[in-house]
């Protein structure tokens, strides 16, 4: 079984500090995990993927991640917000096993807002 | 843009009818998903499917039901609606040729469904 949980259902900064999204994952096997971006009334755009490879995984618009598995933690971290950041932040995890299709799990959600 | 395409945009109707949202994936891509949006119950996973067959199931109603076409297509049939179906649903796609590695998924824009 998986599961993922996204420690805040809020965070709020401001412009140009860093960013932080916090998220605990489960997983019976080797796991693959996603963050994806939801702006307001649009459909989810991936952000970045870990699949086993590099630990350190760069993203789409300075973010990236870094895969822990000792604190089975993918938190999703940016150096400097910028006031498009501001959306809501979800992160993913999928067994893959052996098929070649994982059923997702998705977690609740991290409504981040960039103060001026 | 995803690539991933839906229609209609929005749909409004009433409690008890049947609706049917449709799905185009990405070029190429052989699974589809779908998914449930609403303020009280977050993202939730409904169904997919891998080259027209059912591959996994969320939590979808039985008054719910899915399709996915030889031409990779898919439809995702609401029936007897009520006032709580009222939501975003969102279809996705994937490639998934690989076996034991999860490819992301591509979202399409969603359909904004309104049972009055």
């Amino acid at each position: 079984a998986q599961s993922v949980t996204q420690l805040d259902s809020h965070v709020s900064v401001s412009e140009g500090t860093p960013v932080l999204l916090r998220c605990n994952y489960s997983s019976s096997y080797s796991p693959s995990l996603f963050w994806y971006v939801q702006h307001p009334n649009k459909g989810l755009q991936l952000l970045l993927k870990y699949t086993s490879a590099a630990t350190l995984v760069k993203g789409i618009n300075g973010f990236e991640a870094e895969f822990k598995k000792s604190e089975t933690s993918f938190h999703l971290t940016k150096p400097s917000a910028h006031m498009s950041d501001a959306a809501e932040y979800f992160c993913v995890v999928s067994e893959a096993r052996n098929t070649n299709a994982g059923k997702s799990t998705f977690g609740d959600g991290t409504t981040l807002t960039v103060k001026p | 843009d995803s690539g991933v395409t839906q229609t209609p945009k929005h749909l409004i109707t009433a409690t008890g009818q049947r609706v049917t949202l449709r799905c185009s994936p990405r070029s190429g891509d052989l699974s589809v998903y779908w998914y449930q949006q609403s303020l009280d119950q977050g993202l939730q996973f409904l169904i997919q499917y891998y080259n027209g067959e059912e591959r996994a199931k969320g939590n979808i109603l039985e008054r719910f039901s899915a399709q996915q076409f030889p031409d990779l297509h898919s439809e995702l049939n609401l029936s007897s609606l009520e006032l709580g179906d009222s939501a975003l649903y969102f279809c996705a796609s994937s490639v998934e040729r690989l076996a034991g590695v999860y490819n992301e998924q591509f979202f399409g824009p969603g359909t904004r469904l309104t049972v009055l």
